[in-house]
Formats: C-alpha cells, structure tokens, sequence
C-alpha cells in the first residue's frame, strides 16, 4: 500500500471512447503527477499540478486532458487516443517542498484499440 | 509485448551475492538523486536517494555512491535476493526545480536461484 490509489487498474478503449483515469493520495501532499510509462520509452513526464495549479505540460497531446479538482485527487481525462497511446499511466504525489520523492500508484494499464 | 521495444540492460546474478546497477546521468546541476525499484505490474517503489553533497548513503542492504565527476551513480545490493528482481530506475532532480524527476530508462535486476 503506498498511499496513492489508481482506478482502474485496467482500461481497454476504443479509439472514439472517452475515459477517465483517477488518482487518489492519502498521503496529504500537495503536488501530483502524471507518468506515461510504454515499452519503447523510459518513463515520462506528462503533467504537474502544485497546489491545484497545473505548473507542468510537457508538451501532451490535447486528447490528454488533466483535472486536480483538489489536492488528493487528480484525474486524466481520455478523448479520441491512437493505438500508440496504450501504455502504463502511472499517478505519483510529492509534497513539494520536500527533497523531491515521488510516491507511485500500482498505475493504469491503457490498451487502444 | 515485452519482446518488442526499449531494451532495458539486464543484469542476472547468483542469489546471494552482491549487485551493482549503474547509472549516467545528464545533468551537472543536478542536487538530488533517487533509486526506484519496480516490480512486474507495480509502480515504483522508492529504495534510497541522495544529495550531491554526500558521495555515499547506505540504507538496509543497499548502498548508493554518487561520483559527479562522471556524473554518475550506481547502486549496491548485499546478499541479492529473489525478491530483488525487478527493475531498477535512477532519477535525478534536473536544474529546473527539486519537485520535478527525470528518470533513466531502467537496468532489468534477474538473481538465479
């Protein structure tokens, strides 16, 4: 149990669905993240949010739509994703003030179809 | 599947000897330094981390050293276990900020029984 929970843990999805992954921290930080994780890359940077404001978009496709309604949930809203999309969405949170820890869900297996 | 993308180097040794994974990392200002550990189907799990201004930390079997002249870290494992086989991430923290990560692509850790 690390403290930051994933649902689903498996999601498979048309290439005109829309989904939404969702992240929960009970760990009381105050920065979240998103993590794309495939097998031809190393693990990368999507999203950002320190206190509720997105302070990082690195450089995500539009049909990726971050939500931080508040600072132990965040959400990855999914609209319109190409087969090359399927990968690890992996949710972290940090208290940012800290020496820089990332705390990791199970994360959210992606299949496109 | 798994056959098929980023190779990950792959480190196989005997259970019960020591482990030594290796990493280069890119940037110079870099202050802050992470291993992970990520087991199949899991997210990574913190191991131990480091700041530049130690060149060695220990911590239950593990030992960390950071030599900046080469920009380079690596990470011992005492005694390796079964349960050790995973793989295995650096990160650093980057000039940017301390909250933000950037990870290495992964060394694959096998221990033979």
């Amino acid at each position: 149990e690390t403290g930051v929970t994933q649902t689903p843990r498996h999601l498979v999805m048309g290439m005109t669905n829309k989904k939404s992954l969702k992240c929960e921290q009970h760990l009381g930080h105050n920065a979240m993240y998103w993590y794309k994780q495939s097998a031809k890359k190393p693990l990368e940077l999507m999203f950002v949010y320190s206190l509720e404001e997105r302070v990082e978009n690195n450089s995500v496709p539009s049909r990726f739509s971050p939500e931080c309604p508040n600072s132990s949930h965040l959400f990855l809203h999914l609209h319109t994703l190409q087969p090359e999309d399927s990968a690890l969405y992996l949710c972290a949170s940090s208290q940012r003030s800290s020496t820089g820890e990332l705390f990791f869900g199970e994360g959210s297996r992606l299949t496109v179809l | 599947g798994e056959s098929v993308g980023l190779h990950l180097p792959t480190l196989s040794v005997q259970e019960g000897d020591n482990s030594i994974i290796n990493c280069a990392y890119s940037n110079s200002a870099s202050d802050y330094f992470i291993w992970y550990k990520q087991e199949s189907g899991k997210g990574p799990q913190f191991i131990i981390d480091i700041r530049s201004n130690m060149d060695k930390r220990q911590g239950q079997r593990v030992t960390v050293l950071l030599n900046k002249t080469v920009k380079h870290l690596s990470l011992q494992i005492a005694a390796t276990q079964p349960g050790d086989s995973a793989v295995y991430f650096c990160a650093e923290n980057g000039m940017d900020s301390s909250y933000k990560l950037i990870f290495g692509s992964g060394t694959r850790l096998l221990v033979r029984p």
